[in-house]
């Protein structure tokens, strides 16, 4: 257990909603990562927060966002959703802002767009 | 352009050999290059880095090796055991740069 949770586990939406993908980091790290993996992909990163604020941006479609909260849980948004959204969603948090190698993944929300 | 890529998409070993996983790169720039492995349902889990200016490391059962000189990486697993069995991803991180850099994975079956 890598004491990073995110919910739900599985997602399953249609075209054009907008769903919320939430993760809570291990104890005590400030940064958290959004990540996106399809199929045996590998990983696309999103976006960073640190410590509340916007860190670092890969590449993160205008019709996501993200925010890190006071508490230091994050939220993934995804709006007006295709097919091709369908994806893996991983959150990883880390002690820092900078980029570390070892980052803690969640389990990941499985998202499937109809 | 940047990349770090994988040459084996699928790898099957028996139990009890040893394991080889490759991965090519082509950003000489990177500080550390790093595997990460993702069991099935699972998020990925950190295995072992290597600073760039080093050619090997090891850990528990697993050594990493690092040839400059034809930009490769490799990931040698001992022993290998059926709790091995997973995606292996190699990622790259340059100092300066806002994210970890992870390759396609190559799929791990460990044969009983």
């Amino acid at each position: 257990d890598s004491g990073v949770t995110q919910t739900p586990k599985h997602l399953i939406t249609a075209t054009g909603q907008r769903v919320t993908l939430r993760c809570s980091p291990r104890s005590g790290d400030l940064s958290v990562y959004w990540y996106q993996q399809s199929l045996d992909q590998g990983l696309q990163f999103l976006i960073q927060y640190y410590n509340g604020e916007e860190r670092a941006k890969g590449n993160i479609l205008e019709r996501f966002s993200a925010q890190q909260f006071p508490d230091l849980h994050s939220e993934l948004n995804l709006s007006s959703l295709e097919l091709g959204d369908s994806a893996l969603y991983f959150c990883a948090s880390s002690a820092s802002g900078r980029v570390e190698n070892e980052q803690f993944f969640g389990p990941g929300t499985r998202l499937t767009v109809l | 352009g940047e990349s770090v890529g994988l040459h084996l998409p699928t790898l099957s070993v028996q139990e009890g050999d040893n394991s080889i996983i490759n991965c090519a790169y082509s950003n000489s720039a990177s500080d550390y290059f790093i595997w990460y492995k993702q069991e099935s349902g699972k998020g990925p889990q950190f295995i072992i880095d290597i600073r760039s200016n080093m050619d090997k490391r090891q850990g528990q059962r697993v050594t990493v090796l690092l040839n400059k000189t034809v930009k490769h990486l490799s990931l040698q697993i001992a022993a290998t055991q059926p709790g091995d069995s997973a995606v292996y991803f190699c990622a790259e991180n340059k100092t300066g740069r806002r994210a970890l850099t992870f390759g396609s994975g190559t799929r791990l079956q460990v044969q009983p």
